[in-house]
């Protein structure tokens, strides 16, 4: 059975904190990984799709790493704002259409 | 373009009733799959219909849940009946059948078994 892990499963921090999240994915399986954030009651918004070892990808304050060889991703929020409270998502794609979740990070940004 | 659409948002309903909940994905998305987030827990797959036709069904948890996707536009997913353990949020997403699959989600269904 696959397993995507992220942590923390919740964070608190101050508006104006920056911060960082993991999720860890076994390395034989990738094909690609996803980035998703999910406000309760909206669609998950896609923010990046990572395919190879070394990406980083960016977005306004939001940015990501990928490390294919040793199976993590890290997400980077710059200068955190109360809007970026969310939960945000991974996904492993390891080929084909299936795609494996992780059980999310919950951010918590207090003004 | 009209985004992923699910109907209803939120059902509450009690143990041992049906409940039907629908999904239209984007259209021209050949590709389209349900999951299912328990709370706190990882969005879990549930299956994955290709036009009309159910390519992976391996994550339905039993035969309680049937999905259907007739004519190959928009899909049903029915709980009959309903348990205590089936509450959860059910989305939907739907991709394109190229590049590194990228799924645009619907914003789910809430459900609520009491």
């Amino acid at each position: 059975i696959l397993n995507v892990e992220q942590s923390p499963q919740s964070l608190h921090v101050q508006e104006g904190d920056s911060t960082n999240f993991t999720c860890s994915f076994p390395s034989s399986n990738f094909y690609a990984l996803h980035w998703y954030r999910w406000e309760t009651a909206k669609s998950p918004e896609a923010l990046f799709v990572m395919t190879l070892n070394g990406d980083e990808k960016k977005k306004g304050r939001i940015s990501a790493t990928l490390n294919t060889k040793e199976g993590y991703s890290y997400l980077y929020i710059k200068g955190s704002q109360p809007e970026d409270s969310a939960t945000y998502l991974c996904a492993l794609n390891t080929g084909g259409f299936k795609t494996i979740f992780g059980a999310g990070t919950r951010l918590f940004v207090k003004a | 373009e009209a985004g992923v659409t699910q109907f209803p948002s939120h059902s509450v309903i009690e143990k041992g009733q049906t409940v039907t909940l629908r999904c239209d994905p984007i259209s021209g998305h050949d590709n389209l799959y349900w999951y299912r987030r328990v709370m706190g827990k990882e969005i879990k797959f549930l299956l994955h219909f290709v036009k009309e036709s159910k390519q992976d069904e391996s994550g339905m948890p039993n035969n309680r849940f049937l999905a259907e996707r007739t004519g190959g536009t928009y899909s049903t997913l029915k709980v009959q009946p309903a348990e205590l353990e089936d509450s959860g949020v059910y989305f939907c997403a739907s991709s394109q059948a190229r590049g590194f699959n990228e799924q645009f989600f619907g914003p789910g269904t809430r459900l609520t078994v009491l």
